[in-house]
């Protein structure tokens, strides 16, 4: 089965730059998709595609997708972005999720 | 704005099945998309369960397969989920989604939005 991996927990200080990586097997072969939750939440797709925002999500949220990795970029963080935020990508006629990352904002 | 919201029982005992259905709003189920069932254990991640075309396709994750039906009413405008033979480890939230997927040869683009609201599954005597 294909595996997406995500590191468990990010901190970040309001107003700077967030990082959260997504690491798979050859994963910039592959489209990936980024999901935010906030506590009791339903997820809410914030990338699309790789590097694509929908209608609604602020332009400080970006996404990139090469060799092994996919990355969700936040620039100038704010406080309503501290959330849990999970990969997404299609194998193998499966879907699959990374594991969720906790994203601090202290 | 299309919306979701699951229905079903809260509370179902081991060895029985799970049954959900999805009701969506402001869009019609046969033109078009995937519809899917994503589940979540308390504290933990996300998991796939499984997606349905409005034709009637579907596909399954490999790890629930064997117990996972899901269906679709397209008069209704509606898709279900059974689960059966749960146990403990199925307890869960359980959301509904839309799916947009986009395939050329073996490579897909897919994504899920919007999703429904959750609804907790707890499985228990």
């Amino acid at each position: 089965s294909y595996d997406l991996t995500q590191p468990p927990s990010v901190s970040v200080s309001p107003g700077q730059t967030a990082s959260i990586t997504c690491s798979g097997d050859k994963l910039g072969d592959k489209y990936a998709s980024w999901y935010q939750q906030k506590p009791g939440q339903s997820p809410v797709l914030v990338i699309y595609q790789d590097d694509k925002r929908p209608s609604g999500i602020p332009e400080r949220f970006s996404g990139s997708n090469s060799g092994n990795t996919a990355t969700l970029t936040i620039s100038g963080t704010q406080a309503m972005d501290e959330a849990d935020y999970y990969c997404q990508a299609w194998d193998s006629s499966t879907v699959v999720f990374g594991g969720g990352t906790k994203l601090t904002v202290l | 704005q299309v919306q979701l919201q699951e229905s079903g029982p809260g509370l179902v005992k081991p060895s029985e099945t799970l049954s959900l259905t999805c009701t969506v709003s402001d869009y019609s189920i046969s033109s078009g998309y995937y519809w899917g069932w994503i589940r979540q254990p308390p504290g933990k991640g996300l998991e796939w369960i499984g997606s349905i075309y409005h034709s009637g396709s579907t596909y399954y994750n490999p790890s629930l397969k064997s117990r996972v039906t899901i269906s679709v009413d397209t008069s209704k405008n509606q898709f279900s989920l059974n689960l059966s033979s749960v146990t403990a480890a199925d307890t869960a939230v359980y959301y509904c989604a839309r799916e947009f997927r986009d395939c050329s040869g073996t490579r897909c683009r897919n994504w899920f939005g919007p999703w429904g609201q959750g609804t907790l599954v707890t499985v228990s005597s």
